[in-house]
């Protein structure tokens, strides 16, 4: 059972516009989120993280936004560039440090110069 | 340069044979974690270790098996008793009371 739910397999994007990647989840329970991207043959990278006390959080280009009734947290890119293009994954957990990570399945984002 | 090596980045093994994958880190972390990808699937958790000698069953340990003798050092087995052990393995590590995982490159294991 998938608790984590990344609905869009793949996203298209201009460079320098906005890249929005939507993540659902389905457990109540988790109070803390992340991001990683991926590159091919490489390890997910640690991109931003959102605890469930705040609704946004900013790094740079980077920002994450969490609504609980909703259960849904988004990644918004600006601008995007074409080295963003790679497979983005949101992850969930129960706690702050918790060992397990429940992952999405992905969202591979391609940016077009 | 502190980070994560997992050897080899390709791996091939006939049906029926065990096979160890290797996970090696320098950045001094506590915890360490096993994860399995397959192809339009995300990471799931195979086993995990949070101090030297010990281990923890993760989402989907059966088939597979670990140690964790020294603190940088967490190599996993998948055994001829895994299934469908064809997959993108992941070897990641944490700080205790840190949130974030470092992931290493992983290593593709086809077994023919």
């Amino acid at each position: 059972d998938q608790q984590v739910k990344q609905n869009s397999p793949s996203l298209s994007v201009q460079e320098g516009r906005i890249s929005i990647l939507n993540c659902d989840y389905t457990n109540s329970m988790f109070d803390y989120f992340l991001w990683y991207k991926k590159y091919p043959a490489e390890g997910p990278t640690f991109l931003i993280s959102i605890s469930s006390i705040k609704d946004k959080n900013e790094d740079g280009r980077f920002t994450v936004f969490l609504n609980k009734s909703a259960k849904h947290l988004s990644l918004h890119i600006v601008p995007s560039q074409p080295g963003d293009s790679a497979v983005y994954f949101c992850a969930a957990s129960y706690q702050t440090g918790a060992n397990n990570l429940f992952f999405g399945t992905g969202t591979r984002l391609t940016v077009i110069p | 340069d502190g980070g994560i090596t997992q050897s080899p980045k390709y791996l091939f093994r006939k049906e029926g044979q065990n096979v160890t994958l290797s996970c090696e880190q320098n950045l001094n972390h506590d915890a360490m974690y096993w994860y399995r990808q397959d192809p339009g699937q995300g990471l799931r958790l195979i086993y995990y270790s949070q101090i030297v000698n010990d281990f923890q069953k993760g989402d989907i340990a059966e088939g597979y098996s670990v140690s964790r003798e020294k603190k940088e050092s967490f190599p996993l087995t998948v055994t001829s008793a895994q299934k469908n052990p064809t997959a993108f393995y992941l070897c990641a590590s944490r700080i205790h009371g840190k949130d974030t995982q470092y992931f290493g490159p992983g290593t593709r294991l086809t077994v023919l």
